[in-house]
């Protein structure tokens, strides 16, 4: 199947320092997306993405959409100790038939240092 | 809240026996999907249904069955439990169906282990 190569596997960071994420993969993807995940709870939709070069703001975080639609990365601006959690990304192929059929990235666990 | 509601939410089993996981939701969402997670694989589709008794299989669907028989909810069933099915188990409705969106939104987990 479609491999998602997420990198890096985990981030030890600061209090206020700012974290980059990115995701790549062999295949091409119509829409890709990021997700979050708290211990012990289902993961939780950040961002979505569309169009190849979009650029996509959601508070402190930004993510964008790779012109050779093989790719995608996450910023986190200023983090704080919520952001705590696993990343994911996830990209989902065009056509009628892949409604909600993504493919995940392996995550990125994030640890923040008050 | 998306109203999903997962059952149970922690299971231990032995290899061999029959398991069913219960996915509930509220919304009367069209799709629906059964995901599982473990370390190093991120999230993996198993089955997904897209209507009352329309069901298909994900990447991972060998050893899994689904049943769809009414709107509001989609079973996970194991016929035979082996270790290699301990992991934690996602529902997740796609609020956004007929746009080809993506955006899932995911239940609380069913852990699964098996012994």
């Amino acid at each position: 199947g479609q491999q998602l190569n997420q990198s890096p596997q985990s981030m030890f960071i600061q209090e206020g320092e700012d974290v980059s994420m990115n995701c790549t993969s062999s295949s091409i993807f119509n829409t890709w997306l990021w997700y979050k995940q708290d211990p012990g709870e289902g993961p939780v939709l950040l961002i979505a993405l569309y169009k190849a070069g979009e650029l996509t703001s959601n508070g402190r975080l930004t993510a964008q959409f790779g012109i050779t639609r093989k790719d995608s990365f996450l910023n986190i601006s200023a983090s704080i100790p919520s952001d705590v959690g696993i990343y994911f990304c996830a990209g989902q192929a065009s056509g009628g038939t892949s409604y909600g059929k993504l493919t995940f990235g392996q995550g990125t666990i994030l640890t923040v240092h008050p | 809240d998306a109203g999903i509601t997962q059952s149970p939410r922690h299971k231990v089993t032995e290899t061999g026996t029959p398991v069913t996981l219960r996915c509930h939701q509220t919304e009367n969402h069209r799709y629906m999907y059964w995901y599982r997670q473990d370390p190093g694989h991120g999230l993996r589709l198993i089955h997904y249904s897209y209507g009352v008794k329309d069901t298909d299989k994900g990447e991972v669907s060998d050893g899994y069955s689904v049943s769809r028989s009414k709107t509001e909810d989609f079973l996970l069933t194991l016929e035979s439990a082996t270790s290699s099915q301990t992991s934690v188990y996602f529902c997740a409705i796609n609020r956004l169906a007929g746009m080809n969106t993506g955006e899932l939104f995911f239940g609380e987990g069913s852990r699964l282990t098996v012994l």
